[in-house]
């Protein structure tokens, strides 16, 4: 069956900008989270979506990122005022959790602020 | 704060060659703890989930075991193939629903 799929799978944007980044899970997943990875770290958490709620958003790094999902399916990460320390590939994944507690990721979108 | 720290940061070896990563854990009651495997370029592949110590998993080469303070990932006459870095996560019963990752155990197999 079809996987998690992220668009675009590179992104390169100028200091400033506005960027989003799309994740769109497997079919009837409950669950979505974002992670970013950058060079030389691990996995960092974002943000967990059950439904179309946010119930932990502890792991965005300022107010300017922000994310949202809709019908609960598609979600939308979007970074405002882009930094250069916010170059890093922003992995999504997605779980049932009714069946168990195994993420599944996404190829990732690799965004390098320039 | 749950935390994992995986080592080696890397390791070589021989086709042929076994070998064992770790993977240490600190968590407020495990829920359960992950393996993936990284391919440059790409997402975390699911590999396993551990959810009590004592117990343990097979998938082709690779079995995983868990205690109360670490997971080990064995590699039995690894391929070329097999290359690639492997992540373990954990996840806990503190309130939130994140995996916490380890900085990975980047595997090369040399034919």
């Amino acid at each position: 069956g079809a996987g998690v799929s992220q668009s675009p799978s590179n992104k390169v944007t100028e200091k400033g900008k506005d960027v989003e980044l799309r994740c769109d899970p497997i079919s009837g997943h409950t669950a979505l989270y974002w992670y970013r990875q950058s060079l030389g770290q691990g996995l960092e958490f974002l943000i967990y979506f059950q439904g179309n709620s946010a119930p932990d958003k502890s792991g965005l790094p300022s107010d300017r990122f922000s994310a949202e999902r809709t019908g609960g399916s598609v979600s939308t990460l979007t970074i405002q005022r882009t930094q250069q320390e916010d170059s890093a590939v922003y992995l999504c994944a997605s779980s049932s959790k009714t069946v168990s507690y195994e993420q599944y990721f996404g190829p990732g979108t690799r965004l390098t602020v320039t | 704060e749950d935390q994992v720290t995986q080592s080696p940061e890397a390791l070589r070896l021989q086709e042929g060659e076994s070998s064992s990563l770790n993977c240490s854990y600190t968590v407020s009651g495990l829920r359960g703890l992950f393996w993936y495997r990284q391919d440059p370029g790409k997402g975390p592949e699911f590999l396993f989930t551990l959810y009590s110590a004592g117990e343990e998993k097979e998938k082709e080469r690779l079995k995983a075991t868990l205690t109360k303070k670490e997971s080990f990932l064995h590699i039995t006459a690894p391929k070329p193939e097999d290359s690639a870095t492997y992540l373990c996560a954990v996840f806990g019963q503190g309130g939130s629903e994140k995996l916490v990752f380890g900085k990975g155990t980047k595997l090369t197999v040399n034919p």
